[in-house]
Parts: structure tokens; sequence; C-alpha cells
């Protein structure tokens, strides 16, 4: 099983809703991964779980709250949205979580998100 | 800090035509390279890698080189397919804290029948 698999594919919410994003992988790959893609742009880094633990968080506001319940498991909550974060969330893994440079990262399919 | 550049495009070919996509970086130490592809409405995929200076990373006829020397490491097939009409992203991993890719722009590629 080489994949990464995230749910829902799409999620249309209001700025008030509860939601969460779901990403699931069964590599035994210790490092997950949340990123953020907006149109026709790169994805950009959100957080990085090491080892269950996160190890890296660019800045991201609040509203934004990652979870890692297993090392299997990485789920992202958002509350009180705005409709400029309307975008392609992805999450991805990668095997060593260390600080190694022989790495890869695998994608899921994303969550196309549209906040309004 | 580690960055990446690449044209951005969008490149349009004719299907069989060759195709060059320019990336160079600027990092400290010594990053592993790379190339995702993006299709519409998926996620990224690892199109090929090179972990060193002069590594060659090939797969489904794309091939790229690590160059040292000039911070590159150019995408290029010799007859492109309507298939492989997506956006390629160059990208570096980074050994400055944790495990960071840095991705370039993107270059939307198109072939036409």
């Amino acid at each position: 099983d080489t994949e990464v698999t995230q749910t829902p594919k799409h999620l249309v919410m209001g700025m008030t809703n509860k939601k969460s994003l779901k990403c699931e992988q069964h590599m035994g790959h210790r490092a997950m991964y949340w990123y953020k893609q907006k149109a026709k742009k790169p994805p950009e880094l959100m957080f990085v779980y090491s080892y269950e633990k996160l190890s890296i968080n660019e800045s991201v506001p609040s509203r934004f709250s990652p979870e890692c319940p297993n090392s299997s498991l990485l789920n992202l909550h958002l509350h009180a949205l705005q409709p400029e974060d309307s975008a392609l969330y992805l999450c991805a893994s990668s095997q060593a979580g260390g600080r190694g440079t022989n790495e890869k990262l695998f994608f899921g399919s994303g969550t196309q998100l549209s906040v309004l | 800090g580690d960055s990446v550049t690449q044209m951005e495009g969008p490149v349009t070919l004719s299907e069989e035509a060759f195709l060059t996509i320019n990336c160079t970086y600027t990092a400290t130490g010594y990053p592993s390279l790379f190339w995702y592809v993006q299709y519409p409405g998926e996620g990224l995929q690892l199109l090929l890698k090179a972990t060193k200076a002069d590594d060659k990373g090939s797969n489904k006829g794309f091939e790229a080189t690590y160059r040292k020397e000039t911070t590159s490491f150019h995408l290029e097939k010799g007859s492109v397919q309507v298939s492989d009409s997506a956006v390629y992203f160059c990208a570096l991993s980074a050994i400055s804290y944790g495990q960071n890719f840095v991705f370039g722009p993107g270059t939307r590629l198109s072939v036409l029948p």
C-alpha cells in the first residue's frame, strides 16, 4: 500500500462551521504533513508531525488545528474559517521524519475546500 | 533561505516535441532534488529524484541531472504525449530543519495532438 488517503475530497463550509479533514497512510511513515495549495500556486507547508509530535508550524492561524492521533492518522480541524482559506489542502507523508536528505514525499489527492 | 526557481509557463507543445523545463536552486549544504507532477484535480506525484551531484533521475521518459556547478536540475523529455499535460514542480529537500521540502512555482505544460 503506497497510498495516502484523504477525506473528504470536497468540502463546502460556512464561516461559523466546524469541520475536520482526515488523512491516513499505512506505509509506516513517521512524518506527516499538511500543505495548502491555492490555484496555480505551489503547495505551502502548514504543519509537520514527526513521530506523532508537532515539529513544524509555519505560523498558521489558530483557526487551523492539527492533530496526530497515531502514526497512521493526521487530522486538520477547521473552525471559523475565512473565504480566503478556500484552497486545496494536501496531506503528505515521508519515511524517516528526521533530518536526512534522502527523503521523498507521498501526497494524497487533497481536499478541495470552499468557505462561503 | 533555500529557494527554487523554474520557468512558469504555460508551455504549449505539439505531440512528439522535445520538452525542457528549467529549474535552478539556492540551498546551503547538499539538498536532494525532485520533480513532482500534478494532474488536474489530483495531488502531487513524484516523477523523479536525484540525491547528489551528477546523479541522473529518470522515469517515464523524463530525465533530469543534478548539476552542482550550475545549481540546476532541468527536466527533459524527448517526445511528449498529450497525457503529459500537467503542472510540473521542481523541489528540493533541505536539511535546515525538520523535513521541509521547498517547491518552485510550477510550470503548466499543455501538449496538443
